[in-house]
């Protein structure tokens, strides 16, 4: 059985820093593209970041690019996300996915709140 | 303001037929294939519908999708309780390098 499991939220000031983790299970992570998604409070799902097998390919969306850091290890099946100055409206619960174009297996998702 | 449209709602009663809209552009729809994800409050997100029409096993037939163009469509035959939740349709985008969501769609069963 697939499993994708997120840690690593909680509360942090705005310009702080947080690195989420997402530990994967069931499957040959490497394998796989993996992806981050994010919804807002109230709001839509939005893709974040993904990155190829081998960790060679990244890709942001524009609101992260600069500011956040997608990567992986694959002797550890394990995903991250490395985020830097963030900011309010990067308030979510972040979800860990499996592949890029279709995402086939979530994790349940590990909530970050950006606030003073 | 998400890149591809959906409704924000739609309703049925049980065993009605339901459909949601999703309306894209030449740059993600229009040259590629559509998914569509049902999220329930407190769940995780599910893969419900991709490559347009495709279930993946486990998924009741009562749900279809079809694309045409920049569009796609969900459809929710039989309508049963358990299908309160949102669903999202999502497309790659040739020009980001990722996947973009509809606004999502709640789907109440009155």
């Amino acid at each position: 059985e697939v499993q994708l499991v997120e840690s690593g939220g909680g509360l942090v000031q705005p310009g702080g820093s947080l690195r989420l983790s997402c530990a994967a299970s069931g499957f040959i992570f490497s394998n796989y593209w993996m992806s981050w998604v994010r919804q807002a409070p109230g709001k839509g799902l939005e893709w974040v970041a993904n990155i190829k097998q081998g960790g060679s390919e990244k890709f942001y969306v524009d609101s992260v690019k600069g500011r956040f850091t997608i990567s992986r290890d694959n002797a550890e099946n394990s995903l991250y996300l490395q985020m830097n100055s963030l900011r309010a409206e990067d308030t979510a619960v972040y979800y860990c996915a499996r592949g890029s174009t279709i995402l086939d297996n979530w994790g349940h998702g590990t909530l970050v709140t950006v606030s003073s | 303001q998400s890149v591809l449209t959906q409704p924000p709602s739609a309703s049925g009663t049980p065993g009605q037929r339901v459909t949601i809209s999703c309306s894209g552009s030449s740059s993600n729809i229009g040259s590629n294939t559509v998914n569509w994800y049902q999220k329930a409050p407190g769940t995780a997100p599910k893969l419900l519908i991709y490559r347009n029409n495709l279930r993946p096993s486990g998924v009741p037939d009562r749900f279809s999708g079809s694309k045409s163009g920049t569009s796609a469509s969900l459809a929710i035959s039989g309508l049963q309780s358990e299908d309160e939740a949102d669903y999202y349709c999502a497309a790659w985008d040739d020009s980001l390098s990722g996947p973009v969501f509809g606004g999502g769609t709640k789907v109440t069963v009155l």
